[in-house]
């Protein structure tokens, strides 16, 4: 079937714009992740859905980051106020369940601000 | 703090030569520790992932070994083709923390002809 999706696979905003993310997982995984990847740098892990329970966002690194996970399936990660330090790539993963499972990963949305 | 460092940051050798990444992690307790491929622009692909009981584990050309005593894992690639060029990541998980990862920075890896 299908891998994770993720769109848009580019996007150029302006600061101070609000941008929005979205991945499609694997059908049928309850697990997503969200990972922020900057150049140069390695993976940071955003914010974490697992089934109906409420989201793990320990990762997001300030207020104008949020997620929300619609019907347990497509997810959108929303930057308000983007800042050019947002610059990154955008990684989604899912994954079937609970313990130590494979993710797999989207092919990222590459954000840049200007 | 839960920390993984890999080494070296980057890599050339010649293709069908052998080569060996480091991986060291301090994540306590430990659950599970898996290594990446990732290629330019592309997402990581998962090349093994073992347990705490494992010391190692082998996909094709790919052989990841673990010492959970000294906290150390390599990846070792064999017969290194031009495909390998790619960053390898190792990515640690703590026990119990809901399939929470901590990666690794990665090790840059290029095959020349």
């Amino acid at each position: 079937g299908a891998g994770v999706s993720q769109s848009p696979s580019n996007k150029v905003t302006e600061k101070g714009k609000d941008v929005e993310l979205r991945c499609d997982p694997i059908s049928g995984h309850t697990a997503l992740y969200w990972y922020r990847q900057s150049l140069g740098q390695g993976l940071e892990f955003l914010i974490y859905f697992q089934g109906n329970s409420a989201p793990d966002k320990s990762g997001l690194p300030s207020d104008r980051f949020s997620a929300e996970r619609t019907g347990g399936s497509v997810s959108t990660l929303t930057i308000q106020r983007t800042q050019q330090e947002d610059s990154a790539v955008y990684l989604c993963a899912s994954s079937s369940g609970l313990g130590p499972l494979e993710q797999y990963f989207g092919p990222g949305t590459r954000l840049t601000v200007t | 703090k839960n920390q993984v460092e890999q080494s070296p940051q980057s890599l050339i050798i010649l293709e069908g030569k052998n080569c060996t990444l480091q991986c060291n992690y301090t994540v306590s307790p430990f659950s599970n520790l898996r290594w990446y491929k990732q290629d330019t622009g592309r997402g990581p692909v998962s090349l093994t992932i073992m347990t705490f009981s494992e010391n190692t584990k082998s996909n094709g050309r790919y052989t990841a070994t673990l010492d959970a005593d000294t906290k150390q894992s390599s990846l070792h690639i064999t017969a290194s083709q031009l495909s390998d060029s790619a960053s390898y990541i190792c990515v640690v998980t703590f026990y119990n923390a809901g399939n929470m990862l901590t990666f690794g920075g990665g090790t840059r890896l290029m095959v020349k002809p």
